[in-house]
């Protein structure tokens, strides 16, 4: 799986975006971008993934860039709760692995 | 969403004993079941990958005779922490993989070790 590359942390002005970029050069064409978000001392909860389109949910956004070297996962209107270490993991759409790196820590202030 | 849970939730044993974890699928099958620990401040590190009827796979540096994996059905993967040390403290948590035609894995709550 491609190896991805995210700041390790962020702040975030309550009900303002977070955006959260992700690098991930050596993605190949049948990977996947996935993101997680783990909360302190709970299990990772799944936020989105993509391909290559633009995908939305009700969480969250994610923006794929054209050549899918990058991503930026948006938090439209980021709320106290949103603080927590997000991952960006790419892999292979129905693969079985999954492999965290080191993510971002976002921390949402009021 | 599908659940999975994990039991127990925290542990406390002493050094030297086994401790079992149990990770459940609640509402749905899971072909494949995952073991990560993780360590303060520092990301989940996957341990082990387990198939239902088959032997784990372990990640390179994993001891398996250490920590022994039993996944004897679709919906139950045990993890026991044989022989424990309070370097084994850790953070263990699971997920579950329903199969083909599924994008997502579903995460466990965690179980918290501490070993005195």
């Amino acid at each position: 799986d491609a190896k991805t590359t995210q700041p390790p942390s962020m702040d975030c002005a309550e009900g303002r975006a977070a955006n959260l970029p992700c690098n991930h050069s050596t993605i190949s064409g049948n990977e996947y971008v996935y993101w997680y978000r783990q909360i302190h001392s709970q299990g990772p909860q799944y936020i989105i993934h993509g391909l290559k389109n633009n995908e939305t949910n009700e969480m969250a956004s994610l923006i794929i860039t054209e050549d899918r070297k990058s991503s930026t996962l948006i938090l439209p209107h980021a709320t106290l709760r949103d603080t927590a270490v997000y991952y960006c993991i790419v892999r292979v759409g129905n693969n079985n692995d999954m492999r965290f790196g080191a993510g971002t820590r976002l921390t949402v202030k009021p | 969403g599908a659940v999975v849970s994990q039991h127990p939730s925290r542990v406390i044993c002493k050094s030297g004993t086994s401790v079992k974890i149990e990770c459940r699928s609640l509402d749905f099958q899971a072909t494949t079941m995952f073991w990560y620990r993780q360590f303060p401040k520092k990301s989940l590190m996957l341990m082990a990958t387990s198939n239902e009827g088959s032997k784990a796979t372990y990640e390179q540096g994993v001891e398996k005779d250490k920590f022994l994996i039993n996944h004897a059905s679709l919906t139950l993967s045990t993890l026991t922490v044989t022989s424990a040390h309070p370097e084994d403290s850790s953070f263990y948590i699971c997920s579950a993989y329903p199969g083909t035609n599924s994008y997502e894995q579903y995460f466990g709550p965690g179980t918290r070790l501490t070993v005195t």
